[in-house]
């Protein structure tokens, strides 16, 4: 069963220290992950993309890493900023159907305090 | 930001009451999807559209029924609205090629949808 878990649940960080999510999937044949950013009453937005071939991804403060032997993720966020309470969704596509299939994790809640 | 839109966005309504959420964009895109989502909870894919007058249903069964008449319009309407409906709807879109590294989704901002 094609799945996505992430980790921890709920993080509670202060401003301006580093933190580093967590993701595994089963997601097979995998075609690529996403991770994306949820902020409270508003629609997924996406951080960054890693296909098979990439072990490591950066946007800004967001470093995303891959080890598609382990099926295993991680999203960095250095330097934390009060904007970056959200949720951070892992997101994983299939690369067997037509549609593009996204599996998505529960994401990890995570709030920044001053 | 993505040119996709989801009105209203937030909607209380009775039991029995017919809705319809609406949701639009103007990237071109051929395929479209809507999204059921509860607090904590991942997105379910309830409806999907590869393009005008195709749809179809998602992985999570529900009482909700879509259209396409145009490419950039994608309502999704429920007959009888009850409270186990109540959740947060959320409208997206993608280009119609696959691409090798596969097709970025946007999304709307989301309806959040009570019913009492």
């Amino acid at each position: 069963k094609n799945q996505v878990e992430q980790s921890p649940q709920s993080l509670i960080i202060l401003e301006g220290k580093n933190c580093t999510l967590q993701c595994n999937y089963t997601v097979s044949p995998f075609s690529n992950l996403r991770w994306y950013k949820q902020d409270t009453g508003r629609g997924p937005v996406s951080l960054t993309i890693m296909t098979f071939s990439e072990n490591t991804k950066s946007n800004g403060r967001y470093t995303a890493t891959l080890d598609a032997d382990t099926k295993q993720s991680s999203l960095h966020i250095t330097a934390s900023q009060l904007s970056d309470s959200a949720s951070y969704i892992c997101v994983v596509s299939d690369r067997g159907s037509t549609l593009g299939r996204l599996y998505f994790g529960r994401g990890t809640q995570l709030t920044v305090w001053p | 930001e993505a040119d996709i839109y989801q009105t209203p966005r937030y909607l209380v309504i009775g039991t029995g009451k017919k809705i319809t959420l609406e949701c639009s964009q103007t990237m071109g895109h051929d395929k479209m999807y809507w999204y059921q989502q509860d607090p904590g909870m991942e997105l379910h894919l309830i409806h999907y559209s590869y393009g005008v007058n195709s749809t179809e249903k998602g992985d999570l069964s529900s009482e909700s029924t879509v259209s396409r008449i145009r490419t950039e319009h994608f309502p999704l309407t429920l007959e009888s609205a009850r409270p186990s409906h109540t959740s947060q709807y959320l409208c997206a879109s993608s280009e119609a090629l696959q691409l090798a590294g596969g097709n970025e989704q946007y999304f709307g901002p989301g309806t959040r949808l009570t019913v009492t």
